[in-house]
C-alpha cells in the first residue's frame, strides 16, 4: 500500500458510458497527477493538480474531464472514449514546491486503474 | 527527438552480475533525475533520485550522472531474480514544470 489509492482498480466500459476514476492520497501531498500508460510507451502526463488548481494540461481529448475537490482526491470523468483508450490510468502524488533535493518531484503512484474500452 | 530515451529491452543477465541501465535526455537544463521500478501488473516506485554530476549508492544500487554528457544510469550489482522487472527513467525536464517526464523503461530480466 503507497498511500495513494485508485478505484476502480478495473473497468470495462462501451463507448456511451459515462464513468468516473477514483483516486485518494493520504500522504498529506499537495500536488496530484493522472498519467496514462499504454503497452511499450512512456507514461504520458495527462494533468497535474497543484493546490487543488489544475496546473498542466497535456492536450487531452475532451472525453477526459479531471476533478480536484480537494487536496486528497482527484476524479477522471470518462465519456464517449474510444477503445483506443484502453490503458492503465494511474494516479500519483507529490509533496510541496521545495528546491532541488525536495520532495517536490517525488512522485507516489496509486496500484493504477485499468481501462478496457469495448 | 524523444525527451527521455531508454533502450526497451529486455536486458538479460545472469543471476549475481551487474545489470547495467542506460538512459538518455534531451533537455539540457534538467536538473532532477529519477529511477523508477515496476513490477508486471504493478504500479511504478521509486528506487533512486539524483540531482548532482557523479554516482549514488544505496545498496545494490548505483545511479550515474552526466549532465554534459546528458545520461543518467543505474547499475544493479548481484543482480538477484526479484530484480527482474522493468527500470524507468525520468526526468524533470523544465523547472517550471512540476510532472516528471518518463522513458519507455527497460525490462530486465536476472536469469537464475
Amino acid at each position: 500500500e503507497t498511500g495513494v489509492t485508485q478505484t476502480p482498480r478495473h473497468l470495462v466500459m462501451g463507448m456511451t458510458n459515462k464513468k468516473s476514476l477514483k483516486c485518494e492520497q493520504h500522504l498529506g501531498h499537495n500536488a496530484m497527477y493522472w498519467y496514462k500508460q499504454s503497452a511499450k510507451k512512456p507514461l504520458e502526463l495527462m494533468f497535474v493538480y497543484s493546490l487543488e488548481e489544475r496546473v498542466e494540461n497535456n492536450s487531452v481529448p475532451s472525453r477526459f474531464s479531471p476533478e480536484c475537490p480537494n487536496s486528497s482526491h482527484l476524479f477522471l470523468h470518462l465519456h464517449t472514449l474510444q477503445p483506443e483508450d484502453s490503458a492503465l490510468y494511474l494516479c500519483a502524488s507529490s509533496l510541496g514546491s521545495g528546491g532541488l533535493g525536495s520532495g517536490a518531484n517525488v512522485l507516489t503512484f496509486g496500484a493504477g486503474s485499468r481501462l478496457t474500452v469495448l | 527527438q524523444k525527451e527521455v530515451e531508454q533502450n526497451s529491452g529486455p536486458l538479460s543477465v545472469p543471476e549475481g552480475a551487474i545489470a547495467s541501465l542506460n538512459c538518455t535526455y534531451s533537455d539540457r537544463g534538467s536538473q532532477s533525475f529519477f529511477w523508477y521500478r515496476q513490477y508486471s501488473g504493478k504500479s511504478p516506485e521509486l528506487i533512486m533520485s539524483i540531482y548532482s554530476n557523479g554516482d549514488k549508492e544505496d545498496g545494490r544500487f548505483t545511479a550515474q550522472l552526466n549532465k554534459a554528457s546528458q545520461y543518467v544510469s543505474l547499475l544493479i550489482r548481484d543482480s538477484q531474480p526479484s530484480d527482474s522487472a522493468t527500470y524507468l527513467c525520468a526526468v524533470r525536464v523544465d523547472t517550471g514544470r512540476r510532472a516528471l517526464t518518463f522513458g519507455s523503461g527497460t525490462r530486465l530480466q536476472v536469469q537464475p
